[in-house]
């Protein structure tokens, strides 16, 4: 099984951009990655996904190299409201792998 | 209007107590999902249904059994509730033509005494 590890956690200001890594050497062929956002006592929340190359959407940019072993979310000039835990997920309609999440902390 | 809700948020119980977490979705996805989330904040998958079909089922103790009465719900009920079973328990729905994009419910926590 794939298995997803990502620092533990992480801090920045605010106003910087913030980069977090997602480490998935097994990754398979169909496997798409995914990027959530959770804060304390509410549901995980979709923020961007993508299979390979770069990903951007109004919020986040998701990079993939081309052996597809990592994938980094950026995060461009973060605020105070972007602390969370942020988690990747790895997978098919068979199989999800969450990875371990990365603690952001964003100080003024 | 809420999207994914979870009935109840909150269960403390017994050891050895049969429960049961409600889950509906009103985003007429045709996906749902029932994840665990522990103390440590690690969240791992406990099924999928699609179409009111089991299509993950990972290795979880067989107390755990899921219920689909149609596509908008995902029941979770429990049979001998163990200390260990505490914890967050999320339900999430998608599109399947969308499947990574899911919605998540806001949770429910079970404490086991």
């Amino acid at each position: 099984l794939a298995k997803t590890t990502q620092p533990i956690s992480m801090d920045s200001y605010e106003g910087q951009e913030v980069n977090i890594t997602c480490s998935h050497n097994n990754i398979a062929t169909n496997d798409y990655i995914t990027w959530y956002q959770q804060f304390p006592s509410q549901g995980p929340r979709f923020i961007i996904q993508g299979y390979k190359t770069k990903v951007t959407n109004e919020v986040a940019s998701l990079f993939i190299p081309a052996d597809r072993k990592s994938s980094t979310l950026s995060l461009p000039r973060v605020s105070l409201s972007d602390t969370a835990v942020y988690y990747c997920l790895v997978g098919g309609t068979d199989k999800l792998i969450f990875g371990t999440g990365t603690r952001l902390q964003v100080f003024p | 209007d809420t999207a994914v809700s979870q009935t109840p948020k909150y269960l403390v119980t017994q050891m050895g107590n049969d429960k049961s977490i409600k889950c509906e979705q009103n985003l007429g996805h045709d996906t749902m999902y029932w994840y665990k989330q522990d103390s440590k904040k690690f969240l791992k998958i406990m099924f999928s249904y699609n179409n009111k079909e089991l299509i993950i089922n990972e290795t979880v103790p067989n107390r755990f059994s899921p219920k689909s009465p149609d596509k908008a719900h995902l029941n979770l009920h429990i049979n001998s509730l163990e200390l260990g079973d505490s914890a967050v328990y999320f339900c999430a729905s998608s599109q399947s033509s969308r499947e990574h994009e899911q919605f998540f419910g806001p949770g429910t926590r079970l404490t086991v005494l």
